[in-house]
């Protein structure tokens, strides 16, 4: 049984702050890894994908990928109100094939 | 939904009905997914395609069927609905060179 664990939250911060996401996974074969945006009601949206150890940004977002502690993380720097959503974490081994979510975390930024 | 369309947004279904959600993408991608999401919940594979005339089992198949007779469709099926079947179900397909995944904008179904 591939996992992939997060914490449910929910994660409040306030405006401007960071707001840091973390997910954990079992299989190590795990290859690629993503984090998708979720609004209330609306389908997952992808914001990141990593595959190489270390860290990648894209404006605000920051994913960290650590494969030795079977780790990844997203940091969301300057949050704003919308950033608001449940943020899932997935992991992929094979191009194409299964992609295993996490339950995802609910971030509230408080204005 | 980067060209992904589902059909219907919303249906009531009655235990024992059947149903067909249909998934419909328009940019010649071979991979193709079906999830739910239960509340508060994340996304669990109920079947993929890897291209025309190929699917398999994800971890949730069973009291679903797929088939995938062209590029476009991949129709998921309903035999006989269950309360445990009330759900959100989200079509997906693959960028394969960036292995990224982009979804449809969800059916929610419920079995009454």
């Amino acid at each position: 049984q591939k996992e992939v664990e997060q914490n449910s939250g929910p994660l409040s911060v306030p405006e401007g702050a960071i707001a840091s996401l973390n997910c954990t996974y079992s299989d190590r074969v795990s290859q690629s890894f993503f984090w998708y945006r979720q609004y209330s009601g609306k389908s997952p949206e992808l914001i990141m994908s990593i595959y190489s150890n270390g860290d990648k940004e894209d404006g605000r977002f920051t994913a960290q990928l650590n494969k030795a502690s079977q780790y990844v993380s997203l940091l969301i720097r300057d949050s704003q109100p919308s950033d608001s959503a449940t943020y899932l974490c997935a992991v992929n081994a094979n191009t194409g094939n299964q992609f295993y979510f996490g339950t995802g975390t609910s971030l509230t930024v408080i204005p | 939904n980067a060209g992904v369309t589902q059909t219907p947004k919303f249906r009531i279904l009655k235990i024992g009905q059947s149903m067909t959600l249909q998934c419909t993408q328009d940019m010649n991608h071979n991979y193709m997914y079906w999830y739910r999401q239960d509340p508060g919940m994340g996304l669990k594979l109920i079947y993929y395609s890897v291209g025309a005339g190929i699917t398999d089992k994800g971890e949730v198949p069973n009291g679903y069927n797929v088939s995938r007779s062209t590029t476009e469709d991949f129709p998921l099926r309903l035999e006989l609905a269950a309360p445990s079947q009330t759900s959100v179900y989200f079509c997906a397909t693959l960028v394969s060179e960036r292995n990224e995944q982009f979804f449809g904008p969800g059916t929610r179904l419920t079995v009454l």
